[in-house]
């Protein structure tokens, strides 16, 4: 399996300041992408960065992406409190339509 | 907006019970996927289906078998349900060629 790792698996911060959370794969992708989920809820897909990008915006989301070292990394900007939630991580697999998750990040955003 | 809706969200079943999960999306996906998500193992797929009537195993389908009768509906089958089933199951649909997944709410499943 080529399961991604979450890197941290639990982060606190303070409202306003940022958030950085970290993903590592095994093998060679064609995209990664980053979900959002709320306690006891579905996934929410947020942004997908694709093998050939280095970074990319989405409101308050930067994402990047290094393939020589395998790795991507999600950054959440003046976080709030709405933005409590796990956040995975995900890969194609040997270029086919399904995925493998990470084991996610449990961000907690204190007011 | 895509909505996927799955028919429960929580259910208590007995072991040996026969179970259905239902899940159905109401955009025209082709792609369907059951995961199940357990705490330290994130999310794990179960089976996925391209089309209608067809199904591909995941990584765990062992004690699991699915149906896809209709494009907008893939059901997930206990068999004789045990408690290491016992979990969070997921459903999810997307378009070919794109890799972004819908997902429903989630059955949270417990097995006794």
């Amino acid at each position: 399996s080529q399961q991604g790792e979450e890197d941290p698996q639990a982060l606190s911060i303070q409202e306003g300041e940022n958030a950085t959370m970290n993903c590592s794969y095994k093998t060679s992708i064609n995209n990664l992408q980053w979900y959002r989920q709320n306690s006891g809820r579905g996934l929410v897909h947020l942004i997908l960065i694709r093998s050939n990008e280095r970074e990319k915006h989405s409101g308050r989301l930067r994402v990047t992406l290094d393939t020589s070292k395998k790795s991507s990394s999600l950054l959440i900007t003046a976080s709030r409190a709405a933005d409590t939630a796990s956040y995975f991580c995900a890969t194609d697999y040997e270029g086919a339509q399904k995925l493998v998750f990470g084991q996610g990040t449990r961000l907690t955003i204190n007011p | 907006d895509v909505k996927v809706t799955q028919s429960s969200r929580y259910l208590v079943k007995r072991t040996g019970e026969k179970v259905f999960l239902e899940c159905v999306q109401d955009m025209d996906h082709e792609n369907m996927f059951w995961y199940r998500q357990d705490p330290g193992l994130g999310l794990r797929l179960i089976y996925f289906s391209y089309d209608v009537k067809m199904k591909e195993k995941g990584d765990i389908p062992e004690g699991y078998s699915v149906s896809r009768e209709k494009k907008e509906r893939f059901s997930l089958i206990l068999e004789s349900a045990s408690t290491n089933q016992t979990s969070m199951y997921l459903c999810a649909s997307s378009i070919p060629g794109r890799y972004e997944q819908y997902f429903g709410p989630g059955t949270r499943l417990t097995v006794t």
